[in-house]
């Protein structure tokens, strides 16, 4: 596609619920990226992937959150038993290489709202 | 650890006025350094980078110069539209081992007409 695709756009989630967020980055993109932003801040990074190896998970806030890329293309973000501190919008990003200088194409996000 | 700090917002300016929204960093090695821009209802754009010091990145009228002792990065912009309305972010990256940017926390900027 012409951009990085997220769905929902919008998730209200009951406390304890779990939800799936779905990441369709730029075809043929490496590199992808999650981060969480909760409202009036900056993201923060979750996890990266290159390919279908998930390089870097340092930024999982707890071991509710999981994320996968089986194939190297479409990612799923999961958050099991969700919490009220949840609630945030969740950005994905993709770059075509590894690494360098370059900034990535971000998604428009999915904001998740725990009840 | 790596951290990117900005200027609180939120910023309101006036239609032509001159704009600086401050950026500084602290960071363990020499970081590559965006800015990047979200207008309401939209994902994160990149702006504008620098790779090195002394390096200066314009786009779209704004330009921020990669200033190593003073560990800064502000960005700049001789005269604001309504369409610059929007948050803006500065953020850091490393080209080797972690990929991730980090970012500050977000700077809203209001031009009124």
């Amino acid at each position: 596609g012409a951009g990085v695709s997220q769905s929902p756009r919008y998730k209200v989630a009951k406390r304890g619920q779990d939800v799936a967020l779905r990441c369709d980055p730029i075809s043929g993109h490496v590199s992808l990226f999650w981060y969480q932003q909760a409202l009036g801040q900056g993201p923060e990074f979750l996890t990266y992937f290159q390919n279908e190896a998930q390089l870097d998970k340092s930024g999982l806030p707890s071991d509710r959150f999981f994320a996968e890329r089986p194939e190297g293309s479409v990612s799923t973000l999961k958050i099991q038993r969700t919490q009220q501190e949840d609630s945030a919008v969740y950005l994905c990003a993709s770059s075509a290489i590894r690494g360098g200088n370059y900034g990535y194409t971000f998604g428009s996000g999915t904001r998740l709202t725990v009840v | 650890g790596n951290s990117v700090t900005q200027m609180e917002g939120p910023v309101t300016l006036s239609e032509e006025a001159f704009l600086t929204i401050n950026c500084t960093y602290t960071a363990t090695g020499y970081p590559s350094l965006f800015w990047y821009v979200q207008y309401p209802g939209e994902g994160l754009q990149l702006l504008l980078k620098a790779t090195k010091a002394d390096d200066k990145g314009s786009n779209k009228g704004f330009e921020a110069t990669y200033r190593k002792e003073t560990t800064s990065f502000h960005l700049e912009k001789g005269s604001v539209q309504v369409s610059d309305s929007a948050v803006y972010f500065c953020a850091l990256k490393f080209i080797q081992g972690a990929q991730k940017l980090v970012f500050g926390q977000g700077t809203r900027l209001t031009i009124n007409p």
